[in-house]
């Protein structure tokens, strides 16, 4: 099945620097998505990348993603203390009605 | 902004008995999920549901679960014979349009907590 993993595990950086969080994944995929969870709360999604893409933006937000390497990458740029959360890629094959794969996540911590 | 529903919030039932669990998803999406998210682990896909029906599901959602959708706006996850495993949050999710291409948005979920 196709696995999301994540890393670091955890990443902790000052208010203002770049954040840089890593997938990796198994198997062919259809896209790859990246959520954000805010302690107690649900998965908000933050940006879908095709696999017939290589690179997306939205807003402070840039993913990249390496079919070869079966790897993508989230990078927050001008990081705020709003952005503390934990951070999950998923996974679709695209097929039918879509479960997605998820990984164990980043937990981002942006210091004041 | 529309937003996916869940209650309640937090559940506690004890072992053994029967639970339900409801979502209303965004009202002009098609596709329905649920998710289980084990404290400490994983995000992982229960069942998805389309047109009235299951259209894919995990080997977790075995006939301990099932799911229905009994009017234009709700959708449930019941879960029987509850055992202490079964203590998860509980994510409802839905799609517009097919989910592999689509993103999915999550409700706030439910904590249930077996006893």
């Amino acid at each position: 099945s196709q696995q999301g993993e994540e890393d670091p595990q955890a990443l902790s950086i000052q208010e203002g620097e770049n954040a840089t969080m890593n997938c990796s994944y198994k198997t062919s995929i259809n896209n790859l998505q990246w959520y954000r969870q805010n302690s107690g709360r649900g998965l908000v999604h933050l940006i879908l990348i095709r696999s017939n893409e290589r690179e997306k933006h939205s807003g402070r937000l840039r993913v990249t993603l390496d079919t070869s390497k079966k790897s993508s990458s989230l990078l927050i740029t001008a990081s705020r203390a709003a952005d503390t959360a934990s951070y999950f890629c998923a996974t679709g094959s695209g097929g039918g009605a879509d479960g997605l794969t998820f990984g164990k996540g980043t937990h981002l911590i942006i210091q004041p | 902004e529309p937003e996916v529903t869940q209650t309640p919030s937090h559940q506690v039932t004890q072992m053994g008995q029967e639970v339900i669990l409801r979502c209303v998803p965004i009202s002009n999406h098609l596709y329905f999920y649920w998710y289980r998210q084990i404290l400490g682990q994983k995000v992982e896909f229960l069942v998805s549901f389309y047109n009235n029906e299951i259209s894919e599901k995990s080997e977790i959602f075995d006939d301990q679960f099932s799911v229905e959708r009994p009017d234009g706006s709700n959708f449930t996850l019941k879960i029987r014979s509850t055992k202490l495993e079964d203590s998860a949050m509980y994510f409802c999710a839905s799609s517009a349009l097919l989910g592999g291409n689509q993103p999915q948005h999550f409700g706030d979920g439910t904590r249930l907590s077996i006893l």
